[in-house]
């Protein structure tokens, strides 16, 4: 299995802040695929970023999401207050499909 | 609008079965693969499996021994039934639509004796 791990467990800021998360694979996720989800309590979660780098549609464009080999990064440019949830990574390139620990950024 | 409507919360006993429905209110509901997520509480995200617009299936590990997905063109329903049920299984289990764009509301299985 793939395993995601993702960095840091809990991203302590403040709104206005850029925030970075990390999901790193351990090997290679076939074909990019690796997607973002945003989770807030009590709501499934909303995909934000599929393919790597792509904004799922109604993602605002302070989301972005980068590749560099088996390492993932999820940037928000700047926080708005609804932006404070956890953050999952994802990679369905290869069964069984795994899903990263969470990231929950907090204020 | 497009949605997806998961059936309500059950509560069961280990050893026990459940069976659980992810309605489609569209009619490109043949076209796409959905797949079955599930959160135990204060947990993230398992990846259970998924079935394809054909209905093959692909199960993670984990759960093949014990899970069957299943889906019903007339009815745009794909189904979830999970056998051999544990405190362990207590969880949210989410359907979702391909790559995860759209949703189900969520519905809680919990196991007690």
């Amino acid at each position: 299995d793939i395993v995601l791990t993702q960095s840091p467990a809990t991203l302590s800021l403040s709104p206005g802040d850029r925030a970075t998360l990390s999901c790193r694979a351990s090997q290679s996720v076939t074909k990019s695929f690796l997607s973002w989800f945003q989770q807030k309590p009590g709501q499934p979660p909303r995909l934000l970023i599929y393919g790597a780098s792509s904004r799922a549609t109604g993602t605002p464009d302070r989301f972005s999401g980068s590749e560099s080999g088996t390492d993932f990064t999820l940037t928000i440019s700047r926080l708005e207050p609804e932006d404070f949830a956890v953050y999952y990574c994802h990679q369905y390139g290869t069964i069984p499909f795994t899903f990263g620990g969470g990231t929950k950024v907090e204020i | 609008q497009v949605q997806l409507l998961q059936s309500g919360a059950e509560v069961k006993k280990p050893g026990a079965s459940v069976m659980l429905s992810c309605t489609a209110s569209e009619y490109t509901f043949n076209t796409y693969y959905f797949h079955w997520v599930r959160q135990a509480p204060g947990q993230g995200l398992e990846w259970m499996g998924m079935i394809s617009p054909s209905g093959g299936t692909g199960y993670a590990p984990k759960f093949r021994a014990r899970v069957t997905m299943t889906r019903d063109t007339s009815t745009t329903t794909v189904y979830m039934e999970l056998n051999s049920l544990t405190v362990e299984d207590t969880a949210v289990y989410y359907c979702a639509r391909a790559l995860g764009d759209l949703w189900g509301q969520g519905a809680l299985v919990t196991v007690s004796s």
